[in-house]
């Protein structure tokens, strides 16, 4: 069965660093993979996705993603975080065998001033 | 503008009191699907449709129903709501299959079964 891993619950960057989100999923073939973003009280936004091709993919308000598919990660990256960024990030990936999106636990990030 | 609209948005409610929480996308979207949201698990999916009349359960599936009588609505419809139901629910549609599409989601349904 595919899984998605978020090892970090949540984390705390000061605004102006840079950031990395890490993602690890399990599964068979190449997946189809997403990185969403949901501010508080609102629902989930794509930031970006991944379904072949070049393995760094660029997403909106600055957010890329690296697939490695050696190490099965998709993690997140901005090289400079801003207040507005604070929000929960979800990665997920998708099979067309399964015909749904699998989701990680997702990550909180905090911003510091 | 496109959307997916969820209501009602709160819902504070009994345990066994039926319950409906509709979804509308205005994308002509053929998948929608629904999911909940709890603190540490991430999203798991209750139910999806590919199509008009085409649903199938998800992860967990127990205790909702759900139907698809036109391409735009895909209520989720609780019988006997009971307390483990307590959660925040989101709708979410794509063009076609949802697992190689980005998914549109609604801004949820925050549910209380007391």
């Amino acid at each position: 069965a595919q899984s998605v891993t978020q090892p970090d619950i949540h984390i705390t960057v000061s605004e102006g660093a840079s950031l990395e989100l890490r993602c690890n999923y399990s599964y068979g073939a190449t997946p189809y993979l997403f990185w969403y973003v949901q501010s508080p009280g609102q629902g989930l936004q794509l930031l970006l996705k991944y379904f072949s091709g070049d393995t760094l993919v660029q997403g909106i308000k600055g957010f890329e993603a690296e697939f490695k598919r050696s190490q099965s990660s998709f993690n997140l990256r901005k090289p400079s975080v801003h207040w507005s960024d604070a929000a929960e990030y979800f990665c997920a990936v998708g099979s067309t065998g399964r015909r749904a999106l699998t989701f990680g636990s997702g990550t909180r990030l905090q911003v510091q001033p | 503008e496109a959307q997916v609209t969820q209501n009602p948005r709160y819902l504070i409610t009994v345990t066994g009191k039926k319950l409906t929480v509709t979804c509308s996308q205005n994308m002509n979207h053929e998948y929608m699907s629904w999911y909940r949201q709890d603190p540490g698990l991430g999203l798991r999916q209750i139910y999806y449709s590919m199509n008009v009349e085409v649903t199938d359960k998800g992860d967990v599936p127990e205790g909702y129903k759900v139907s698809r009588k036109e391409k735009r609505n895909f209520p989720l419809i609780l019988e006997s709501p009971s307390p483990n139901q307590t959660s925040l629910y989101f709708c979410a549609s794509s063009l076609r299959d949802g697992t190689n599409q980005p998914q549109h989601f609604g801004d949820g349904t925050r549910l209380s079964i007391l």
